[in-house]
């Protein structure tokens, strides 16, 4: 079975500021990760994915998240937020199969502060 | 444009009711999911649905019901067995595992 762990449950940033949410997965197969976000009060978007190829994804917002097999992570980043971006952060993983559940981890918490 | 409705936005209802919270996506998507969110909580699975007419328990699933009669329709029944049914209810759904999932606004339900 897939595991998702995220080690900050909260992480507070200036504006403009750098900022990484890490991420951690367990899985004995291959596995499609994901990181979407949620506004408050509102339902999950998704930010990025990572099927295969490129190790480092782009997605919307200016985030990016790079793969790391071997340490089995799929760290997000962001070189700048924005007050806009204040939000939970959630980490996925679903197996290689043609369809599959997808299995979220707790989310992290990010507050920028101005 | 395709999406995930989930209606109403807010609701309310005395302890001992039972309540129905509606989810209609027009994504032609297969597979449906119900979550429930608390404060500063993760996710947890309810209730899924992969094939009309067919659907599984989730971690939480007890004091909820679903049903699916039809691929667009996949509404969640909290029941008065529900301990405590207060809290942000989230709708999905999703086709292959290449996309991921597609989410809803959510229904935040409180009772009284």
């Amino acid at each position: 079975a897939q595991s998702v762990t995220q080690l900050d449950s909260q992480v507070p940033v200036f504006e403009e500021a750098p900022v990484e949410l890490r991420c951690n997965y367990s899985s004995s197969v291959s596995v499609y990760l994901f990181w979407y976000v949620q506004y408050p009060n509102q339902g999950l978007q998704l930010l990025l994915k990572y099927l295969s190829g490129s190790t480092l994804v782009k997605g919307i917002n200016g985030f990016e998240a790079e793969f790391n097999k071997s340490q089995t992570s799929f760290h997000l980043r962001k070189p700048s937020v924005h007050i806009s971006d204040t939000a939970e952060y959630f980490c996925a993983v679903t197996k290689k199969t043609s369809y599959d559940k997808v299995i979220f981890g707790p989310g992290t918490s990010l507050s920028v502060i101005p | 444009d395709g999406g995930i409705t989930q209606s109403p936005k807010y609701l309310f209802r005395k302890e001992g009711q039972n309540v129905t919270l509606s989810c209609e996506q027009n994504l032609n998507h297969d597979a449906m999911y119900w979550y429930r969110q608390d404060p500063g909580q993760g996710l947890r699975l309810i209730y899924y649905s992969q094939i009309v007419n067919d659907f599984q328990k989730g971690d939480i699933a007890e004091g909820y019901s679903v049903s699916r009669e039809k691929k667009e329709s996949f509404p969640l029944t909290v029941t008065s067995a529900q301990k405590n049914p207060t809290a942000f209810y989230l709708c999905a759904s999703g086709t292959d595992s290449i996309y991921g999932y597609t989410f809803g606004s959510g229904t935040r339900l409180t009772v009284v």
